[in-house]
This record gives C-alpha cells, structure tokens and sequence, in this order.
C-alpha cells in the first residue's frame, strides 16, 4: 500500500543551527500536507502544497514539493526554542486518501 | 481552542471493559476523521466520516466501531480494551475532503490497565 516515509526520526540542534524534515512517497501525490505537534499538544496544520515544485515560505520555514510530487521538505532557518516539537508530513494520494508519515521530533538546545 | 471538541480528555479504564469517546467537528466541517497516536508514535488511521457516511477505514480493530450522527458529531466505541489499546485518540475535521487541511482536537488519552 502507500507509504510515505519521513526522516530523520528525530533531530537536535542548538539554538540558531538550521533543520529539515524530509518525507518521501512511494507513489505520486495529489498535494502534502505539513503539521506541527508541540509536545502535550494535538497536530496543528501549516501548510499545503499543491503544484509541482511549489515551494512556500513561513517566516523562518521553507516548504517545497518535489518535481516528481513523490517527496517534500520542511526547512527551518535559526531555529528557536518555540519550534520545538514533532513535524509531520501528510501525503494525499489520487484516490484521496491522507497518510501521515511517521514524523520528526526537533529539539533545541538553548 | 481548535474548534474540535473531544471528550473525556482522559479515561482510565480496565482490560476487558467497553469506552466511547466524543468529537464534535469544527462548526461547518463535514468530514470527522479518527486517529489512535501511541507513545512516540505517528498517527495511525482509523476511520473516516463524512456527512453521516463512512468514507474510508483504517487500521481499525474489529474491537472497535465509529459512527457520525445528523447533527455531525461522531463517537468511537472502543469495546473489549487490552492494554496495547492506551493511547492519544485524536479527532480532526474538514469542511472538504480532498483540498482542505484537518483541524486536530485536543485529543482522549485512554489508559487501559
């Protein structure tokens, strides 16, 4: 069935480094999905990515969809300890189905 | 406050025993999805509602059923609890299937002992 994979599985960074999430698909997507859950917390959605190497910024976080709409990254410059938490992607496939990749979990050392 | 609304937050219950957990979707979303999120895990599937209809199914147990009423709001029954079934069940609604992206509630944590 349809996977879609997210690395690395967690990531710690000083305060200040850079981070990125990635998520690949094992098969095209229709659009991804990028959600944050603070620790405690329930997913919040970020973004949507809809188009062929669409790529959308969010203050410090850069999102891109891949040319072959199969993979997608969340970047975030200078990371801050309020970007703490767990990063999922959520890949949509043609039949419309959303399957959520297994997530990133960020620290920041301050 | 997301707008989805989940009850109990919490529920401490026995192996063996049968729980129903609440959610009531953002006003004007008619989809309802389910999730189970155990610890350190991603969040798996369980089913899919939307206005009234199942959509589509997950990894759901037999053990466990969901319905969405008229008036939107949906129930998971889980019945026959083991121990592995402790976790974060999270509700999300839509208004659309396929564009839109899912309001989270604040989730059950049900701990089975």
């Amino acid at each position: 069935g349809q996977q879609v994979m997210q690395i690395p599985q967690y990531q710690h960074v000083q305060e200040g480094e850079d981070f990125t999430t990635y998520c690949n698909s094992s098969t095209t997507l229709s659009n991804i999905q990028w959600y944050k859950q603070r620790p405690g917390g329930h997913p919040v959605f970020l973004i949507q990515l809809v188009k062929s190497g669409e790529v959308k910024k969010q203050k410090r976080l850069t999102f891109q969809f891949g040319e072959a709409k199969k993979n997608s990254s969340l970047h975030i410059t200078a990371t801050q300890t309020t970007d703490v938490g767990t990063y999922f992607c959520a890949g949509r496939s043609n039949t419309g189905k959303l399957i959520f990749g297994q997530g990133t979990t960020l620290q920041v050392k301050p | 406050d997301s707008g989805v609304t989940q009850t109990p937050k919490h529920l401490i219950t026995a192996t063996g025993q049968r729980v129903t957990l609440r959610c009531s979707p953002r006003s004007g979303d008619l989809s309802v999805y389910w999730y189970q999120q155990s610890l350190d895990q991603g969040l798996q599937f369980l089913i899919q509602y939307y206005n009234g209809e199942e959509r589509a199914k997950g990894n759901i147990l037999e053990r466990f059923s969901a319905q969405q009423f008229p008036d939107l709001h949906s129930e998971l029954n889980l019945s026959s609890l083991e121990l592995g079934d402790s976790a974060l069940y999270f509700c999300a609604s839509s208004p659309q299937e396929l564009l839109a992206g899912y309001t989270f509630g604040s989730g059950t944590r049900l701990t089975v002992v």
